[in-house]
Order: structure tokens, then C-alpha cells, then sequence
């Protein structure tokens, strides 16, 4: 398993600002992932954290808003900006660890996410 | 209507057993998993099955899986108060990243 660590785990933000959280992982993996997760929702995958390049997408999440780093296979950053009260949820990053042959089974495994709450 | 549907309320009585049911719309998923998420925390990996078995056990917890219906449930024998939370279905839908259900809130009474 992997043991992924998330700053800050909550925060009050004022609309209009922004906000980077953090992810750091204790192994190296193949993948990383943002997720969100709005008050009584499930989650969303917002994109795929990408080393080296730029973050793939999902379907009704930008760049421009969203934007994430990952300059090794350990960390990530996913950055809310320009926040306002719709973008209160809890981000959650997700790691994909390093596939070996003939073990492990694809799962997901996440962070305790970072709760925002905008004013 | 959603890619994973799960209902999202059930309410069992301590020492019975809980049935959470979902369905899915892309046959091409190789592995289905179930997720715990208790309240404040993030979410566990219960269980999960791979597409070519009907069922799964694994101590209390059954995972049944119908590919032709694409219809995965949980089942949780001998349920607790300790099991109250939510749980998720994400089957992989032929991707690394999972797509999770609306989730089922499982509240277990004494």
C-alpha cells in the first residue's frame, strides 16, 4: 500500500483567492489523481496528474481553474482558483501504485483529503 | 441516467446481513471495488473482484458480480454498528482512474 499525505487537511477561504494543496506519497507511483468530493456526493475525477507534462483533464474541469503540478513520482499539486462558495468539497488525491507482475490489482489508494470550505 | 448507480440509503439491524446493490453501464471493467468512507475520513479498500469471477468472499463480505446484467453487489453477514458509513462501488470502466458510485449510506441500527 501506499501511505499519501495531503496539506492542508482543511481550510476557510475567502471567495475569490486561491488555494494549492499538497500531496505527497511515500513511494513512487505510476499514477496520481484528483478527485473531488462535494458535500453528500460522490466523487469526481477532476484530471490525471501527469509526470513531467501537462494534467489530463476530465469533462467540465480546466486548466485555468484547476491547475496541477507533478514534477516527480511522489508529489502533486492541485491548485483552486479563484475560488467561490460552489468550489467548497474535499479534494482528495489518489495514487495508482507501481504495477509488478502478477501482484497487485489496480486499486486506488487515497489520501485523507483536504476539506475547503469558501466564504 | 449515471454511469454507476448504487441506492443511496439502508438501514439494517445489528446481526443481520446488509445487501448494497450497483449497476454499471461499460461492460469493459477488469476489476470491480468496493470502497469504505467513514464519516471524517477518507476512503478504504474493502474488497474488490476481478471480471471473470461471479463471486467473491472474504471473511463477512461477499461480493456477487453478474457481468451479463452488470449488476455488482456487497454483501456484509453479521452486520455491526462499526460497519455504519458509506460505501462506494467503482468498477474500472477500462481505465487506471476508478468511477465511483453516488455511494449507500449504511446505517445499522442496535
Amino acid at each position: 500500500s501506499a501511505v499519501i499525505s495531503q496539506k492542508p487537511s482543511r481550510d476557510i477561504c475567502q471567495r475569490g483567492t486561491s488555494l494549492t494543496i499538497q500531496c505527497q506519497v511515500d513511494s513512487q507511483v505510476t499514477m496520481m489523481f484528483w478527485y473531488r468530493q462535494q458535500p453528500g456526493q460522490s466523487l469526481t475525477l477532476i484530471a490525471t496528474a501527469n509526470q513531467g507534462s501537462e494534467a489530463t483533464y476530465e469533462s467540465g474541469f480546466v486548466i485555468d481553474k484547476f491547475p496541477i503540478s507533478r514534477p516527480n513520482l511522489t508529489f502533486s499539486t492541485l491548485t483552486v482558483s479563484n475560488m467561490s462558495p460552489e468550489d467548497s468539497s474535499i479534494y482528495l488525491c489518489s495514487v495508482a501504485h507501481l504495477k509488478v507482475a502478477g501482484e497487485n490489482t489496480g486499486e486506488l489508494f487515497f489520501g485523507e483529503g483536504s476539506r475547503l470550505t469558501v466564504l | 441516467g449515471e454511469d454507476v448507480e448504487q441506492s443511496l440509503f439502508l438501514s439494517v439491524r445489528e446481526g443481520d446481513s446488509s445487501v448494497i446493490n450497483c449497476t454499471y453501464t461499460d461492460s469493459s471493467s477488469t476489476y470491480l471495488y468496493w470502497y469504505k468512507q467513514e464519516p471524517g475520513a477518507g476512503l478504504q479498500l474493502l474488497t474488490y473482484i476481478f471480471s471473470n469471477m461471479d463471486m467473491k468472499q472474504d471473511q463477512r463480505l461477499t461480493v456477487l458480480l453478474n457481468k451479463k446484467d452488470k449488476h455488482l453487489s456487497l454483501r456484509i453477514a453479521d452486520t455491526q454498528t462499526g460497519d455504519s458509513a458509506i460505501y462506494f462501488c467503482a468498477p474500472d470502466m477500462g481505465r487506471r482512474a476508478l468511477t465511483f458510485g453516488s455511494g449507500t449510506r449504511l446505517q445499522v441500527q442496535p
